[in-house]
């Protein structure tokens, strides 16, 4: 079965400073990945995906991703964050199934920005 | 991107009434929506797709006589909590699926549930 992991729970980042979010998913074939985030008691904005062709995707806000295959891998980053990127971040992993596409997802990482 | 609304943003009940949520796609046609629940502090659980003109397809270990899907019209689906109990509270967010390839899915701005 497919699964997503964000082996980091939490992260706290300065203002200013890179950032790296990581995902690893485990599926047969090769997946249709998403970023999305969450600010509080809100839903989820859609950062940026990747279908095919190029493994670097650039996503809004500044945001972009690699897809690595041989790591089995999809990390948002972002060269500078700023206070207003403080908010919950889901990588999700679409399957097809009978022409239903189900999104799996990771458990989430927190992003908490200090000045 | 597309954009999805749900209505009521949050709403309480007493214990044993039943709530309806409303999911619309605003500027696209919607055969497949998606409703998820979420805790506090946790990822979205995929509970049920629904699908215009045909019944809803619940996930494993759903109620499907506990929520009540149902999808009016190509724009609209609506999930009832049924004889709601405090442990029903929670934030029910809906998702539909936009484009060419209907994979990406676009998400309502959830709704807030608390039964008392």
């Amino acid at each position: 079965a497919q699964s997503v992991t964000q082996p980091d729970i939490h992260i706290t980042v300065s203002e200013g400073a890179s950032l790296e979010l990581r995902c690893n998913y485990s599926y047969g074939a090769t997946p249709y990945l998403f970023w999305y985030v969450q600010s509080p008691g809100q839903g989820l904005q859609l950062l940026l995906k990747y279908f095919s062709g190029d493994t670097l995707v650039q996503g809004i806000k500044g945001f972009e991703a690699e897809f690595k295959r041989s790591q089995s891998s999809f990390n948002l980053r972002k060269p500078s964050v700023h206070w207003s990127d403080a908010a919950e971040y889901f990588c999700a992993v679409a399957f097809l199934n009978f022409g239903n596409e189900k999104l799996t997802f990771g458990t989430g990482t927190r992003l908490t920005i200090i000045p | 991107g597309a954009v999805v609304s749900q209505h009521p943003s949050r709403v309480i009940c007493k214990s044993g009434t039943s709530v309806k949520i409303e999911c619309r796609s605003l500027d696209f046609q919607a055969t497949t929506m998606f409703w998820y629940r979420q805790f506090p502090k946790q990822s979205l659980m995929l509970m049920a797709t629904s699908n215009e003109g045909s019944k809803a397809t619940y996930e494993q270990g759903v109620e499907k006589d506990k929520f009540l899907i149902n999808h009016a019209s190509l724009t609209l689906s609506t999930l009832t909590v049924t004889s709601a109990h405090p442990e029903d509270s929670s934030f029910y967010i809906c998702s539909a699926p936009e484009g060419v390839s209907r994979v990406t899915q676009y998400f309502g701005p959830g709704t807030r549930l608390l039964v008392l």
